[in-house]
């Protein structure tokens, strides 16, 4: 798997939108993105996934740069229930389901 | 639609005793995943299923851990003897054959190795 780099958390005020970096600078040209988040005492949850085009769906979008070196998820509206470990996966190949978690980063959404 | 089910949620075992995990996946996923979290870490890969065939246990410490997905619906994992340093949360997670890096993953189960 491409290494991916995140801080290891971030703050982010209820209804503002949270930014969510990861560096993935070894990324090769057919490996895609992956983002999901852990909520705690939950499992992980998959939220978004993306090859070089920016993504949208009903919970976030994914922002890739051009030279797909890094990426941003971006959570519009954040709510007090977007407090989660979000982990940026870039896996060896697509749909081996070999998915490697890092430390992810820890959003705080605060009131 | 029903999510992934884990059962039991919750387990606190003597080291030296046997424990068994289950996992019911979600309904025509092919593939199934074993992870286990420890505490403030990411899942880590244990074993993936497609169908009944285990095709990745690379991660899987077979001394003491062993697996089974019978008629390739639900799945078992089992630890024994259990040791303290296996406290940790068991993860199941379950996926459409060929979009193996979309997985919808059950709460888990939280074991306790007194």
């Amino acid at each position: 798997d491409a290494k991916t780099t995140q801080p290891t958390s971030m703050d982010c005020a209820e209804g503002r939108a949270a930014n969510l970096p990861c560096n993935h600078s070894t990324i090769s040209g057919n490996e895609y993105v992956y983002w999901y988040r852990q909520i705690h005492s939950q499992g992980p949850q998959y939220i978004i996934h993306g090859l070089k085009n920016n993504e949208t769906n009903e919970m976030a979008s994914l922002i890739i740069t051009e030279d797909r070196k890094s990426s941003t998820l971006i959570l519009p509206h954040a709510t007090l229930r977007d407090t989660a470990v979000y982990y940026c996966i870039v896996p060896l190949s697509s749909n081996t389901g070999k998915l490697i978690f890092g430390q992810g980063t820890t959003l705080q959404v605060k009131p | 639609e029903a999510g992934v089910v884990q059962s039991p949620r919750y387990k606190i075992i003597e080291k030296k005793q046997p424990v068994a995990f289950w996992c019911n996946p979600i309904s025509g996923h092919n593939t199934l995943y074993w992870y286990r979290q420890n505490l403030g870490q990411g899942p880590e890969l244990l074993i993936r299923y497609e169908n009944e065939e285990a095709v990745d246990d690379s991660q899987l410490p077979k001394d003491r851990f062993s697996a089974e997905r019978l008629k390739g619906v639900d799945s078992t994992l089992k630890i024994q003897p259990a040791e303290l340093g296996d406290s940790a949360v068991y993860l199941c997670a379950s996926s459409l054959q060929g979009l193996g890096n979309i997985q919808y993953f059950g709460a888990g189960t939280r074991l306790s190795v007194l």
